[in-house]
């Protein structure tokens, strides 16, 4: 049975910068896009983006600027995970995140079991 | 982007009642080319990550009680629970999945027990 599992975390400080990491146990990782998405506190879902094996990537090009320019999603086929990378957080990055199994054109089947994320000095 | 509306914001229903939730895209999610609504519902408890429910916009996930269903098809969905359980208390996203970036979700239905 397919599992994502993450980790990272979870106390930031004013600028420091968020790094979460997301592993597929128990099935093909191959085949996939991956997504990253966030709940800020009392809000609805946002995606952030998706990259599959290949290192193909797309990003929400409706994300606020200050937080496109400070994302990055990445991935290490050999142990099967994909990362985050926001830099530079501030508390308007605090939210839970989750990773999950799907994106553009196929719908988020499998996901983590989220992470939250708090930002404070 | 695609922007979706779900309605009503909340919903209390009696236990064994029916709950019906609506979202509506700004422009349509069918694909002419195999005919599929690229639709998803997931549900949401405390403490929890999304749950995906429904795909193909009444595609039943595996292992979900039938007592859930989709329909609807272009821009108007509605999800049904038909006889609500305890268990069933939640936050009811919907979701599209259509060609191009961005996916974006509805705003959430809170659904309660009356």
């Amino acid at each position: 049975q397919v599992q994502l599992q993450q980790w990272g975390a979870g106390l930031l400080k004013p600028s420091e910068t968020l790094s979460l990491t997301c592993a597929v146990y128990g099935g093909s990782f191959s085949g996939y896009y991956y997504s990253w998405i966030r709940r800020p506190p009392g809000k609805g879902l946002e995606w952030i983006g998706e990259i599959n094996h290949s290192d193909n990537t797309n990003y929400n090009p409706s994300l606020n600027p200050s937080l496109k320019s400070r994302v990055t999603i990445s991935v290490d086929t050999s142990r099967n995970q994909f990362s985050l990378s926001l830099t530079s957080v501030t508390a308007a990055d605090a939210a839970f995140y989750y990773c999950a199994r799907g994106g553009v054109a196929d719908r988020l089947a499998l996901w983590g079991q989220g992470t939250l994320v708090t930002v404070s000095s | 982007d695609i922007v979706m509306t779900q309605s009503p914001d909340s919903l209390a229903v009696s236990l064994g009642e029916r709950a019906t939730i609506n979202c509506k895209s700004s422009q349509s999610v069918l694909v002419r080319s195999n005919s599929q609504n690229y639709l998803a519902w997931y549900q949401q408890k405390p403490g929890q990550p999304p749950k995906l429910l429904i795909y193909w916009a009444s595609i039943r996930e595996s292992g979900v009680p039938d007592r859930f269903s989709g329909s609807g098809s272009g821009t108007d969905f509605t999800l049904t629970i038909s006889s609500l359980q305890a268990e069933d208390v939640a936050i009811y996203y919907c979701q599209q999945y259509y060609s191009a970036p961005p996916l974006t979700f509805g705003q959430g239905t809170r659904l309660e027990i009356k």
